[in-house]
């Protein structure tokens, strides 16, 4: 079956660790985003991703960094610079370009206290 | 400032009914706006997207219209179902087509049988 995991689905830390969000798609799609939500709030971009080795910040990315070494793999890395990390975190994908729709993840929900 | 605004407060309807739910924006020229579903605790789906030089766009009991001038996308679930209850998320491409989208908070929408 094609489609986007994120892994862990819950995730409890410590204030002051980092944590890696897992992402893995494969639809063969060229584009991938982090996005984080918050209650009552859409969801905000935090970086995205056109090709393999390029990523651009979005948003909200301080306090955040990401990798993209793989077509498949898009990880996210919550640093202990984010002052709020506690929220509901989605990865998604698509083609690219101009090819409409984005497909996402089940969602990670992290929980720092 | 740019923002994108949809009822907060939840839409509650008799099955059977149109549900017509509301996306208004300023200060953004979309190339094109996008319409998800989300359910609880699980990442949005996509369901439809419209372009600048669509007025209308249908799918199944879906339909979707986008006014420019008015700065204004309406969704229409028509026939509605108790499995239509989720939340709804209107997005905005802002990128000239390159698919990097702001989000609405979402309307959630409530079909009583």
């Amino acid at each position: 079956d094609g489609g986007i995991t994120q892994s862990p689905k819950y995730l409890f830390r410590k204030e002051g660790q980092n944590v890696t969000l897992s992402c893995e798609q494969n639809l063969n799609h060229d584009a991938m985003y982090w996005y984080r939500q918050d209650p009552g709030q859409g969801l905000r971009l935090i970086y995205y991703s056109q090709i393999v080795n390029d990523f651009q910040k979005g948003d909200i990315a301080e306090g955040y960094s990401v990798s993209r070494e793989k077509k498949e793999s898009f990880p996210l890395t919550v640093t202990s610079a984010q002052k709020n990390p506690t929220a509901f975190y989605l990865c998604a994908s698509s083609i690219g370009g101009d090819a409409p729709g984005q497909y996402f993840g089940p969602g990670t929900r992290l929980t720092v206290t | 400032s740019q923002k994108i605004e949809q009822n907060s407060e939840a839409l509650n309807i008799q099955e059977g009914k149109t549900a017509t739910l509301t996306c208004n924006y300023t200060n953004y020229s979309p190339a094109y706006l996008q319409w998800y579903r989300q359910d609880p605790g699980r990442g949005p789906v996509f369901l439809l997207l419209i372009r600048e030089n669509e007025k209308e766009k249908r799918k199944e009991r879906l339909k979707v219209t986008f006014d420019t001038t008015l700065k204004q996308s309406l969704f229409h679930i028509t026939a509605s179902q108790p499995a239509d209850s989720a939340t709804y998320l209107c997005a905005l491409d802002v990128a000239g087509g390159y698919n990097k989208l702001i989000f609405g908070a979402g309307t959630r929408l409530a079909v009583h049988p």
